[in-house]
């Protein structure tokens, strides 16, 4: 099972908005809506910021939303601020045979 | 407040077996999957498998046949054992909760521990 194709690097300037997309196959993020999304500052531990493509757990910001259309999901932070500066990685189940497969890592840069 | 702690050995040898335990404290850990994940130096996340407090398990098919694990609900811990290691190896190893069911997403992380294989 390949893992998730995520572009290496996306930046933008306080205030704008940016998507980091998340492509996968029929095997996983086409065929079930068990999407999510991490934050990682350096040092840390992931943070789960978005489950089931667009669910926010309780405690993360409105800025971060989720989407899924066919075998791309996409995660969109609004209103950047310089503390969203970290790697975000999403993931989705694969089925009984997979389970999980991560994507490759996105690294955020607010200018 | 869930919390997980990881504990076990920094540096492992080559071809022998790595092993961590996962500590959880907050919340049982009863009814819940529990997993492992791991990160390569620079690298991405790979999941490597998960355990339910029942002991059945499930492990990445990359990794499968080198990956044992085990739950002691006495203690709030499981634990992970990595044979064979390489350096290739070498990662930060996260345990982690399952949210839901063995689908759900990864709610409650470790802070990591590395894991360094080296003669």
């Amino acid at each position: 099972q390949s893992a998730l194709t995520q572009p290496a690097s996306v930046s933008g300037s306080p205030g704008q908005s940016i998507t980091i997309s998340c492509t996968g196959t029929n095997s996983d993020v086409g065929s079930y809506d068990l999407v999510s999304w991490y934050q990682q500052h350096p040092g840390k531990a992931p943070k789960l910021i978005i489950y089931e493509v667009s669910k926010r757990p309780s405690g993360v910001s409105n800025r971060f939303s989720g989407s899924k259309s066919g075998n791309t999901a996409s995660l969109t932070i609004s209103g950047l601020q310089a503390e969203d500066e970290a790697d975000y990685y999403c993931c989705s189940y694969a089925g009984r045979s997979t389970s999980y497969v991560f994507g490759t890592g996105t690294k955020v840069t607010v200018l | 407040q869930v919390q997980l702690q990881e504990s076990g050995p920094g540096l492992v040898k080559p071809s022998e077996t790595l092993s961590l335990t996962c500590t959880v404290s907050g919340g049982s850990i009863r009814s819940y999957y529990w997993s492992w994940i791991r990160q390569s130096p620079g690298k991405g996340l790979e999941w490597i498998g998960y355990i339910y407090y029942s002991g059945s398990t499930k492990s990445n098919p990359s990794l499968k046949s080198r990956v044992t694990m085990s739950l002691d609900s006495s203690k709030n811990q499981f634990s992970l054992n990595l044979s064979s290691v390489t350096a290739a190896d070498t990662a930060v190893f996260y345990c982690a909760r399952v949210s839901d069911g063995d689908y759900g997403a990864f709610d409650y992380w470790g802070q990591g521990t590395l894991v360094t294989v080296s003669s």
